[in-house]
């Protein structure tokens, strides 16, 4: 089955860093969405992304789907301590109205 | 702003047991979603329902079954539970499939002893 890789698996960053992670797959997707989990709750969507080579923002949040619809990238710039939780990626594949391939997540800790 | 609300937030269960876990939507979404979350794994797809009345196998369904007899309410069971589902069990919903992102429940952490 389809298998999205995502890295790193952990990043250990001082306040004001910035942040980037990403997800790739050999499988196109046709859309990429990045959520955010925090501890005791469910994952919330940061940013979606329908279109290829598509660049948007979320206040300090920037993602991009690749141009080979086979990655996407998450950029968090002047990290915060409120910034720490579990990302995940999630990608639509072109032949299902319905199933979305999941990243195993990075977590980010932000040192003190 | 209730969204999608889980039920047990947490449960104990011996190996055997049975148990119903309840998600309940506001929102009206046509598609609800049951998935699973694992130590470093990414969510995977128990099963699904497209609307009311309907449900269909997901990635890893065996072990579970799913009703929804109302369109707010979509319900996993698990029958005779094993110590393989100890497991955070998330619920979703959307409204049309893979045209807009799913929203997500707070979990239901099941421990099965």
């Amino acid at each position: 089955g389809q298998q999205l890789n995502q890295s790193p698996q952990s990043m250990f960053i001082q306040e004001g860093e910035d942040v980037s992670m990403n997800c790739t797959s050999s499988s196109i997707f046709n859309t990429w969405l990045w959520y955010k989990q925090e501890p005791g709750e469910g994952p919330v969507l940061l940013i979606a992304l329908y279109k290829a080579g598509e660049l948007t923002s979320n206040g300090r949040l920037t993602a991009q789907f690749g141009i080979t619809r086979k990655d996407s990238f998450l950029n968090i710039s002047a990290s915060i301590p409120s910034d720490v939780g579990i990302y995940f990626c999630a990608g639509q594949p072109p032949d299902s109205n319905y199933q979305l391939i999941w990243g195993a997540g990075t977590k980010l800790i932000i040192k003190p | 702003n209730a969204g999608v609300t889980q039920t047990p937030k947490f449960r104990v269960l011996k190996t055997g047991q049975s148990m119903t876990l309840l998600c309940a939507q506001d929102m009206n979404h046509e598609y609800m979603y049951w998935y699973r979350q694992d130590p470093g794994m990414g969510l995977r797809l128990i099963h699904y329902s497209v609307g009311e009345g309907t449900t269909a196998k997901g990635e890893v369904p065996d072990g579970y079954n799913v009703s929804r007899l109302k369109k707010q309410n979509f319900l996993l069971g698990l029958e005779s539970a094993a110590p393989s589902q100890t497991s955070v069990y998330f619920c979703a919903s959307n409204d049309r499939g893979n045209e807009e992102p799913q929203h997500f429940g707070d979990g239901t952490r099941l421990s099965i002893l």
